[in-house]
């Protein structure tokens, strides 16, 4: 068990949907990361967060947002899904989001767009 | 843009033999370069890691291999165990980046009993 908490494990939903992501770190840990993998990829950065502010962006959509509330959870919000969106999330989380500090992830959500 | 390939999907081992994951990258200003392994059903978890200024590392079983000149490095683990069973991704950070990992798409290690 990493102690990163991720809900749902799976979540199933309709083209041009919107749905939240939700991610509790680390005891203790500042930043929080968001990474998704699509079928036969390896996992792509797409955001990350240090103690409720924006650090670093990866390629993320337009369509997506996140944030990291002041008790340092996180929410990513897909919005406008679309078929391509179905993949795996991973939320990380590290204790202050410095360079080649440790990464512990979550299980994942299991986005399926239908 | 795959900066981090790696191009075995997969790779079957007899239990105690040696396992040799590979892995390319393109960017040669990478500045650490790391291992995750990933069971079903479970986040990644990471292994080991090596700077870009050592060409070796060893942890146990565990030995990371890199290579700067060709780009390439890989993972030795000896002896193979059926535990060892499992998705393994090759990262890679640049240090301006920040803590972006860089992954490749996993190679599936399968080690037979």
């Amino acid at each position: 068990d990493s102690g990163v908490t991720q809900t749902p494990k799976h979540l199933i939903t309709a083209t041009g949907q919107r749905v939240t992501l939700r991610c509790s770190p680390r005891s203790g840990d500042l930043s929080v990361y968001w990474y998704q993998q699509s079928l036969d990829q390896g996992l792509q950065f797409l955001i990350q967060y240090y103690n409720g502010e924006e650090r670093a962006k990866g390629n993320i959509l337009e369509r997506f947002s996140a944030q990291q509330f002041p008790d340092l959870h996180s929410e990513l919000n897909l919005s406008s899904l679309e078929l391509g969106d179905s993949a795996l999330y991973f939320c990380a989380s590290s204790q202050d989001g410095g360079t080649n500090e440790k990464l512990f992830f979550g299980s994942g959500t299991q986005l399926s767009v239908l | 843009d795959q900066q981090v390939k790696q191009n075995s999907p997969s790779l079957s081992v007899q239990e105690g033999r040696i396992s040799i994951l590979n892995c390319d990258y393109t960017n040669s200003m990478f500045d650490y370069f790391l291992w995750y392994k990933k069971y079903p059903a479970e986040g990644p978890t990471f292994l080991i890691s090596i700077s870009s200024i050592k060409d070796k590392n060893e942890d146990g079983r565990f030995t990371v291999f890199l290579n700067k000149s060709a780009k390439h490095l890989s993972l030795h683990i000896v002896p193979s165990q059926p535990g060892d069973s499992a998705v393994y991704f090759c990262a890679a950070i640049l240090m301006e980046y920040g803590n972006k990992l860089v992954f490749g798409a996993g190679t599936i290690l399968r080690v037979k009993s």
